[in-house]
């Protein structure tokens, strides 16, 4: 089946650092790629998406490129700010298989002053 | 646009009290799902509708029972509570495969 594997945190770095959260996946068909963020007391929400390989998705300074040839969607961002600390989750939809998306577990990012 | 509504937001139960999780979305998305989460686990999926009229169960499905009231809304019901359902319930919703949409939340605590 389908799995989704992202490094594992927390991740703690300083203000204005490079931040780099791996993903890799598995897919038994040509899934569409997501990141969504999760900022403490609330509920996901879409942070980037990319659908076909070679694609970048990008947003609020964040960024992910579709790798096929090494199954991954690593997200990066070049200065990373106080307000990005939350919980990253890398996910795929994989859009000949079934209905259900698959998860990673998710990566705490905490940023500090 | 609203987007993704839950209610309530809080909710603490005895064990063996019943209770209904209420969600709705005004995005006219066919699929809706029902989560769980839990410090550690990440997101475990409970139960999902593919569409109006269908229902079916996620990894977690052991003491929920959903509904799919409609194309907007899916309640998702706990029979009899026990301390072992208490964590963070999310609703979502999506088209066919595509990104999700997220409720803010219900924090339900069994005790």
């Amino acid at each position: 089946g389908d799995s989704v594997t992202q490094m594992e945190g927390p991740v703690t770095l300083s203000e204005e650092a490079f931040l780099t959260i791996n993903c890799t996946y598995t897919a038994t068909g040509y899934p569409s790629l997501f990141w969504y963020v999760q900022y403490p007391g609330e509920g996901l929400q879409l942070l980037l998406k990319a659908t076909k390989a070679d694609d970048k998705g990008s947003n609020k300074g964040f960024e992910a490129t579709y790798r096929k040839e090494t199954t991954s969607f690593h997200l990066e961002k070049g200065s990373v700010q106080v307000s990005d600390s939350a919980v990253y989750f890398c996910a795929l939809s994989d859009r000949g298989g079934s209905y259900i998306p698959t998860f990673g577990r998710g990566t705490s990012l905490i940023v500090h002053p | 646009n609203a987007g993704v509504t839950q209610t309530p937001k809080f909710q603490v139960l005895k064990t063996g009290q019943s209770m209904t999780l209420q969600c709705a979305q005004d995005m006219n998305h066919n699929s809706m799902y029902w989560y769980r989460q839990d410090p550690g686990m990440g997101l475990r999926l409970i139960y999902y509708s593919a569409s109006e009229g269908t229902t079916d169960k996620g990894e977690v499905p052991n003491g929920y029972n959903v509904s799919r009231l409609n194309k907007r809304e899916f309640s998702l019901r706990l029979e009899s509570a026990a301390p072992s359902q208490t964590s963070v319930y999310f609703c979502a919703s999506s088209d066919l495969r595509s990104e999700q949409y997220f409720g803010p939340g219900t924090r339900l605590t069994v005790t």
